[in-house]
Parts: structure tokens; C-alpha cells; sequence
């Protein structure tokens, strides 16, 4: 079996501070490991994979994921934030490294205020 | 280019009539496609995938089924709604074979309102 943990329900970050969504997975074979955005009443859109490789991860719109076996993390980060950055987080782990059968998170809203 | 479409955008259904919600992909073949609900703006649960025309795999047993007639067409359906299946139905498909991929591709979304 497969799951993955948001702990945070929300994260709050002001315009252009760094920010961390965080992301926990447990998974029995290699982790494939996915991050999402969502706006408001509309699809996922794809930011960011890890699948092997280079532990850090980047991705769309400036956004990068470093993954962590050791502690079995897979946190989103952004080095300066923006407001239009105010969206809802998905992680998601898949057996596959197409991200067929994936688990997702409970997701995380993050607001960004100027 | 590839696109998914997913309609209708939004549904307000009586419980116990039927439902329909349909999910087509253009510019590929064979994908591998997915319906998704996600509850209350939160958290995606897998119904049901398919990796060809008829075949069909469900991951939780509810009062839903899906179909694939065609190669790019993937059908949610209900007999009978129920209060509980209210929700955001998601539509989602993946490439197969070689090459980047991209994790899923979503559709816009259904939002299922049963009253």
C-alpha cells in the first residue's frame, strides 16, 4: 500500500519569502513522486516529478522539490513567492513512473499575501 | 496537442435519477484514463482507470461505473445518485510507452451537486 501525508493544512507566506509545502510519502517498492496545483473549481495541473535521479527536482513557475529517502519527504519549495503562487498542493505518490494508480495527499492551501 | 475535455462543467441531480458524466482526449492514442473525486476541495480518491477500450478496473466499491467505448472516450455513470456521490469528478489521463511524461493531464472538472 501507498499514502501520502500533508501536514499542513494551510501555509501562509508573505510576497517574496521563501516557501515550503511539505510532503511525507510511505510506498513498499522505488517512490514515484508527483506535485500538483488547483485553482479554484478547476483541474490539477502538473508542476514537478521525481522519479530518479537528482534529489532536487525543478519544476513550473519556479517551483522545486527536493526528495529526501532518508526521511521519506518530498517538500515543495519556492525561493520567493507571489501572490498568483495562492493555490491548493497536491503531493501524490504512484507505484509507476508514469504516475498511473496515483495516492494523493489531503492537499495544502497556500496563500500568499503582499 | 493533446487536450482533455470533461463536461458538463457543472450538474444538479435529484437522488435516485441516473448520471452521465463523459471525459473524451484528443491528440493521442491508447492513453491510460482516470476518473477521480475529489471530496469537499480536498483529497482525490481513484474510482476507476482504464487501459483500453472495455477494460475497466475499479478501485472502490460505491453506487458508480464507468465504460470505454471508444479509445478516447471514458464514461462515469450512475443508475441511482446518492447524497454522498456529490462532489468535483476528475477526468485524468496519462501516455503510455517511451519518452517524458508529464504525470496526469486533469480535465477542468464536473461539480456534482445531488439534492
Amino acid at each position: 500500500a501507498q499514502s501520502v501525508a500533508q501536514p499542513e493544512d494551510q501555509v501562509n507566506v508573505a510576497e517574496g519569502n521563501p516557501l515550503t509545502v511539505k510532503c511525507t510519502y510511505s510506498v513498499s517498492g522505488n517512490p514515484y513522486l508527483f506535485w500538483y496545483v488547483q485553482y479554484p473549481n478547476r483541474g490539477l495541473q502538473f508542476l514537478l516529478k521525481y522519479i530518479t535521479g537528482d534529489n532536487l527536482v525543478k519544476g513550473s513557475y519556479g517551483f522545486e522539490a527536493e526528495f529526501n529517502k532518508s526521511q521519506t519527504s518530498f517538500h515543495l519549495k519556492k525561493p520567493s513567492a507571489l501572490v498568483s503562487d495562492s493555490a491548493l498542493y497536491f503531493c501524490a505518490v504512484s507505484p509507476f513512473p508514469n504516475a498511473g494508480k496515483s495516492t494523493f495527499g489531503d492537499g495544502t492551501t497556500l496563500t500568499v499575501k503582499p | 496537442s493533446q487536450t482533455i475535455h470533461q463536461w458538463p462543467a457543472t450538474l444538479v441531480q435529484p437522488v435516485g435519477s441516473p448520471l452521465s458524466l463523459e471525459c473524451t482526449v484528443e491528440g493521442t492514442s491508447n492513453p491510460n484514463l482516470y476518473w477521480y473525486r475529489q471530496a469537499a476541495g480536498r483529497g482525490l480518491q481513484l474510482l476507476f482507470y482504464s487501459v483500453g477500450i472495455g477494460q475497466i478496473s475499479s478501485e472502490v466499491p460505491q453506487n458508480l461505473s464507468a465504460s470505454r467505448p471508444q479509445d478516447r472516450q471514458f464514461i462515469l455513470s450512475s443508475k441511482k445518485l446518492l447524497l454522498s456521490d456529490s462532489g468535483f469528478y476528475l477526468c485524468a489521463w496519462i501516455r503510455t510507452g517511451g519518452g517524458a511524461n508529464y504525470g496526469y493531464t486533469f480535465g477542468s472538472g464536473t461539480r456534482l451537486t445531488v439534492v
